[in-house]
């Protein structure tokens, strides 16, 4: 069974800190990976999309990916009080349009 | 105006009723998906669908079932609804050049 594992948390780091959650997946025959940002009672929103080994930056986000490793993980750099929600992470296999989510990291960015 | 649109936002309905929950969507995708989320339980995949004609089970498919009347809408039936499915539904979309799923704002279903 296809699983992706985070740990459920609370994250609590100071406000201007360096957030970094991690999350691993079992199947190796996935392809696609997704950070997901939740606040309390609202839907998921993509923040970030990974395919290839190495990071990926887009403004405070960073992606990182590492196959071999099967672990994703991301970073927020200067940490605001409304980066505070669950992220979620989520792993797709070749072709199938199917991700398969963890349950997510609490994150709270405290001032 | 939102992508992905479902109705309704809250119900609270009684054990046994029948129960639709709608989602349309604007954005011209072709892959539909129903989740439920309980705490702690994370996104668990209901039905989804790939095209008009595609209907498939997720990994908690017992009772509950589904119709896409459209390309841009699929919906949710939970033909006798009990207690344990009280939980917050979301309607999920993906295009044709992607991967990433686009979420609706979500139902909030208790049935009490």
């Amino acid at each position: 069974q296809k699983e992706v594992e985070q740990n459920s948390g609370p994250l609590s780091v100071p406000e201007g800190a360096i957030a970094s959650l991690n999350c691993t997946y079992s199947d190796r025959g996935s392809q696609s990976f997704f950070w997901y940002r939740q606040y309390s009672g609202k839907s998921p929103e993509l923040i970030m999309s990974i395919y290839s080994n190495g990071d990926k930056e887009d403004g405070r986000f960073t992606a990182q990916l590492n196959k071999a490793s099967q672990y994703v993980s991301l970073l927020i750099r200067d940490s605001q009080p409304s980066d505070s929600a669950t992220y979620l992470c989520a792993a797709e296999s070749g072709g199938s349009y199917i991700p398969t989510f963890g349950r997510g990291t609490s994150l709270i960015v405290h001032p | 105006d939102a992508d992905v649109t479902q109705t309704p936002r809250n119900r609270i309905t009684k054990t046994g009723k029948r129960i639709m929950l709608e989602c349309s969507q604007t954005k011209g995708h072709d892959r539909m998906y129903w989740y439920r989320q309980d705490p702690g339980l994370g996104l668990r995949l209901i039905y989804y669908s790939f095209d008009v004609k595609d209907i498939n089970k997720g990994e908690i498919s017992d009772g509950y079932s589904v119709s896409r009347q459209a390309q841009a809408k699929f919906s949710l039936s939970l033909e006798s609804a009990i207690p344990n499915q009280t939980a917050l539904y979301f309607c999920a979309t993906s295009g044709r050049q992607g991967k990433e799923q686009f979420f609706g704002p979500g139902t909030r279903l208790t049935v009490l």
